[in-house]
């Protein structure tokens, strides 16, 4: 059974930096992209990072680029979110989430499975 | 970037209806939508990939159909546990975006 669990998520105060976990079991975890997906009230779903099966590429969304970087211990199945000069409106629910396929950017994939959630407030 | 419209934005429904929720996408996609069940405090979970593929274990009253500009999400027969949220999202093209969600009430 897939299973993704995230933790790290917390109160902080704007500028400051918060990092997220997701560890991962249930499927071969150097096979597959992973994401990052937040949810907030006023937007919605809005896709945050994704980095590629090993690692070597990642992508994000314009709201963070330059904030906020990914990256995956495929020895230890858990990546992570390395949240930098958070402002208020990064306060959301931070899901991590499988991506179908290898490739960060891989068109006609989806978010297969999807971990439960980290609260993060950013005030 | 792919703008994704749901409508309605919530709606209500009882226990055996037929729930039809649509995704218009803006400009034209190919079949690569996606459509997501959330309820509060859990995981978002798929239920349909690339327009109308049904994710295992996913019950076959769910279904999904379109291509282009013009997606539906169709639940034939709402049961109890099927009162959440629902998104659209398109791996056309990244940025990957989702619609704006559709909450299905009692």
């Amino acid at each position: 059974e897939v299973q993704l669990l995230d933790s790290g998520g917390g109160s902080v105060q704007p500028g400051g930096s918060l990092r997220l976990s997701c560890a991962a079991s249930g499927f071969t975890f150097s096979n597959y992209a992973l994401t990052w997906v937040r949810q907030t009230p006023g937007r919605g779903l809005e896709w945050v990072s994704s980095i590629s099966a090993g690692g070597g590429v990642s992508y994000f969304a314009d709201s963070v680029k330059g904030r906020f970087t990914m990256s995956r211990d495929n020895s230890n199945n858990t990546f992570y979110l390395q949240m930098n000069s958070l402002r208020v409106e990064d306060t959301a629910i931070y899901f991590c989430a499988k991506w179908a396929g290898a490739a960060a950017a891989g068109t006609g994939y989806y978010f297969d499975y999807w971990g439960p959630g980290s609260l993060v407030t950013v005030s | 970037d792919i703008q994704l419209t749901q409508s309605p934005s919530s709606l209500s429904a009882s226990v055996g209806d037929r729930v039809t929720i649509t995704c218009r996408a803006s400009p034209s996609m190919n079949r690569n939508l996606n459509w997501y069940q959330h309820k509060p405090g859990k995981a978002p979970k798929l239920l349909i990939y690339t327009a109308s593929t049904l994710q295992s274990g996913v019950p076959s009253r769910f279904s999904g159909s379109g291509s282009a500009t013009d997606f539906t999400l169709t639940i034939n027969g709402l049961q109890p546990e099927d009162f959440a949220t629902y998104y659209c999202q398109q791996s056309y093209s990244t940025p990957w975006t989702f619609g704006q969600g559709t909450k299905v009430e009692v």
